[in-house]
């Protein structure tokens, strides 16, 4: 059983395009994150919820919406979709109290031509 | 605010030798979190690796272990017995807090990418 799952593993689409991504955790976490790897590698958080509550949105453009339908599910919708959101965004999730870090899913690499 | 820097981008081991791969950050606070995560090909985030703070026993993990200095802000993967298999894009990551809020989340360094040579 995978934990967290994402889908699409890959999503290639035309600028302007809107899209999303869906994730969900089967490990009874409470909180649950996006994360956008760029062309170097480097990892940073867009969001996090908490029991569906939104708790950090780190200065992304507000093309970028989460929607966190129950604890479990954590999905990413992009409107309007330009060159520069082509990355790789990951989906993760945690359990408060427990100090074993993240688990993160699998990945979706998203193109925009 | 709460930095990672990993200041080697790039590293290579002979297979069966060790390696230690060099992480600092920088914070105010007292109580955190330490981790490594490896990211292989496949892209997908492992953790390794966690240390906490309050904790002055290095953690070590089968060939895996850490040189945790508190005082000096560092916190060094060392890696025995390197395999094919530890090549990865190799991250080290700060948590302050597990207990929600704003303050809940990883912040990475930038990545060492670890080849691992036959």
């Amino acid at each position: 059983d995978t934990a967290v799952s994402q889908t699409p593993k890959y999503l290639v689409t035309q600028m302007g395009n809107d899209k999303s991504i869906k994730c969900e955790q089967n490990l009874g976490h409470d909180t649950m994150y996006w994360y956008k790897q760029d062309s170097k590698k480097f990892l940073k958080i867009m969001f996090s919820y908490n029991n569906k509550e939104l708790i950090i949105n780190e200065t992304v453009p507000n093309r970028f919406s989460p929607k966190s339908p129950d604890k479990a599910h954590l999905n990413l919708h992009i409107n309007s979709l330009e060159l520069g959101d082509s990355a790789v965004y990951f989906c993760a999730s945690s359990r408060e109290g427990e100090g074993y870090g993240y688990t993160f899913g699998s990945g979706t690499r998203l193109t925009v031509v | 605010a709460q930095t990672v820097t990993q200041s080697q981008p790039e590293m290579s081991v002979q297979e069966a030798e060790t390696v230690t791969l060099s992480c600092t950050y920088d914070t105010s606070e007292s109580d955190y979190y330490l981790f490594w995560y490896k990211q292989p090909p496949s892209r997908q985030m492992i953790l390794v690796i966690r240390q906490e703070a309050y904790k002055q026993q290095n953690a070590t993990e089968n060939r895996f272990s850490v040189n945790f200095q508190k005082a000096a802000k560092s916190f060094s993967l060392k890696i025995s017995d390197s395999q094919l298999g530890d090549a990865a894009m190799y991250f080290c990551a700060y948590r302050i807090s597990f207990y929600g809020g704003a303050t809940n989340k990883l912040i990475f360094g930038t990545g060492t990418l670890l080849a691992v040579q036959p």
